[in-house]
């Protein structure tokens, strides 16, 4: 059963840094592109960042671009999105999602994570 | 950026009836690269739709996808009860890979 588990949110100050983790479980991880969505609460799904399965190319939404970094350690079968400088409209939920897998990378969220808070207030 | 509009903002029925949501993108999404999903309040997203008209694992065949360019559409051919959700679809033709605001499908 494919399981996706995010952690490492909370409540940070603006300007601060927090590294949110997706740990992988039931597939082979280092064969599936990953996506984190957040969504600010009472709106809608904003896509920000995507990561192919061997980690080399990455994508960024342009709200988050120069400030979070995705990554991925597949030894450890595990996502990171570091976010720095964060801000108040950086305020989500934040979920991990699984790819498509197969012959051409999607960032199409297959299997979802429950989320992640992350509360950017002084 | 691809900007995607979704119509209506809410669509109000009754179960049973059949459900047509919108959405239009603002440049081609080619090689129908736009995908359709599903949240219920205070759960994690569902994929329902794929490739514009590929039904992802496991979703009933009441829902269905269609469309091509910059035109696309939702079906839900009878809604039962737990179909009352908002939908959104996202397009990953090109980055940044964005999202509709949603449709919201409530009871009437």
């Amino acid at each position: 059963e494919v399981q996706l588990v995010e952690s490492g949110g909370g409540l940070v100050q603006p300007g601060g840094s927090l590294r949110l983790s997706c740990a992988a479980s039931g597939f082979t991880f280092s064969s599936y592109a990953m996506t984190w969505v957040r969504q600010a609460p009472g709106e809608g799904l904003e896509w920000v960042s995507s990561i192919r399965d061997s980690g080399g190319i990455t994508y960024y939404a342009d709200s988050v671009k120069g400030r979070f970094t995705v990554s991925r350690d597949n030894s450890k079968n595990t996502l990171y999105l570091q976010m720095n400088s964060l801000r108040a409209e950086d305020t989500a939920m934040y979920y991990c999602a699984r790819g498509p897998g197969g012959s051409s990378w999607s960032p199409v969220g297959v299997y979802w994570g429950q989320g992640t808070l992350v509360t950017v207030s002084s | 950026e691809i900007v995607l509009t979704q119509s209506p903002g809410t669509l109000s029925l009754s179960p049973g009836e059949r459900a047509t949501l919108s959405c239009r993108a603002s440049q081609s999404v080619s090689s129908s690269y736009l995908a359709w999903y599903q949240q219920k309040r205070g759960q994690a997203p569902r994929l329902l739709i794929y490739g514009a008209s590929s039904r992802a694992t496991g979703i009933p065949d009441r829902f269905s996808g269609s469309g091509s360019g910059t035109d696309f559409t939702l079906t839900i051919s009878r809604l039962e009860p737990e179909d009352f959700a908002i939908y959104y679809c996202q397009q990953y033709v090109s980055s940044p890979f964005t999202f509709g605001p949603g449709t919201k499908v409530d009871i009437k």
